[in-house]
């Protein structure tokens, strides 16, 4: 699977958006684009999808770029709960399903 | 749906001693996963389940670890011998669906060897 880049931490203000940049550049065409958070003690929580187009659901926003390169999580107004690590993953298909590999994630800081 | 439930959530146990922890995955979900986790560190994928068959595991999954999921239901993962470097939380998680759906995690068991 694709190795991807994040940036180690980043802060942002209660109830601005919090855009979560991460760099897929040796993405396949069969790998998925993937988007978890973990808070403290607790296990990852699944946010979010896609393969090339631009995904939203009631969590987030995700913006992949047209080379699917790269990849935006975006949280439209972020709150304190929304603190943690998120993890951008990319994970190839497979018919009878396929682990995750995770890295260092970005430490999202929510601050008031 | 009601999630991925995994028990105990907190183990403490000598070293040297068995431990089996207990995942049950969301209901009709076919495919399940362990993972393990140590402090400051993403989760690392351990072995992973096609209803009861085990399709692939990883070399992190010593010869003293074993896991099983006898009906396609529940799993088990057992930790013979314990060491202090298995101290970790141990995740399961599990998925439905096609291939790229999601994965959807429990909230661990946490394991400390004394």
């Amino acid at each position: 699977d694709a190795k991807t880049t994040q940036p180690p931490s980043m802060d942002c203000a209660e109830g601005r958006a919090a855009n979560l940049p991460c760099n897929h550049s040796t993405i396949s065409g069969n790998e998925y684009v993937y988007w978890y958070r973990q808070i403290h003690s607790q296990g990852p929580q699944y946010i979010i999808h896609g393969l090339k187009n631009n995904e939203t659901n009631e969590m987030a926003s995700l913006i992949i770029t047209e080379d699917r390169k790269s990849s935006t999580l975006i949280l439209p107004h972020a709150t304190l709960r929304d603190t943690a690590v998120y993890y951008c993953i990319v994970r190839a298909y497979m018919e009878y399903g396929n682990k995750l590999v995770f890295g260092a994630g970005t430490i999202l800081r929510v601050k008031s | 749906d009601t999630g991925v439930s995994q028990d105990p959530r907190h183990k403490i146990t000598k070293r040297g001693q068995n431990v089996t922890f207990r995942c049950d995955p969301i209901s009709e979900h076919n495919r399940l996963y362990w993972y393990r986790q140590t402090l400051g560190q993403g989760p690392e994928f351990l072995t992973y389940f096609q209803n009861e068959a085990q399709l692939e595991k990883s070399r992190l999954l010593s010869d003293r670890f074993s896991a099983e999921r006898p009906k396609g239901s529940f799993s088990t993962l057992e930790i013979q011998r314990t060491e202090q470097g298995d101290s970790a939380m141990y995740l399961c998680a599990s998925g439905g669906g096609g291939g790229n759906q999601p994965q959807h995690f429990g909230d661990g068991t946490r394991l400390s060897i004394l």
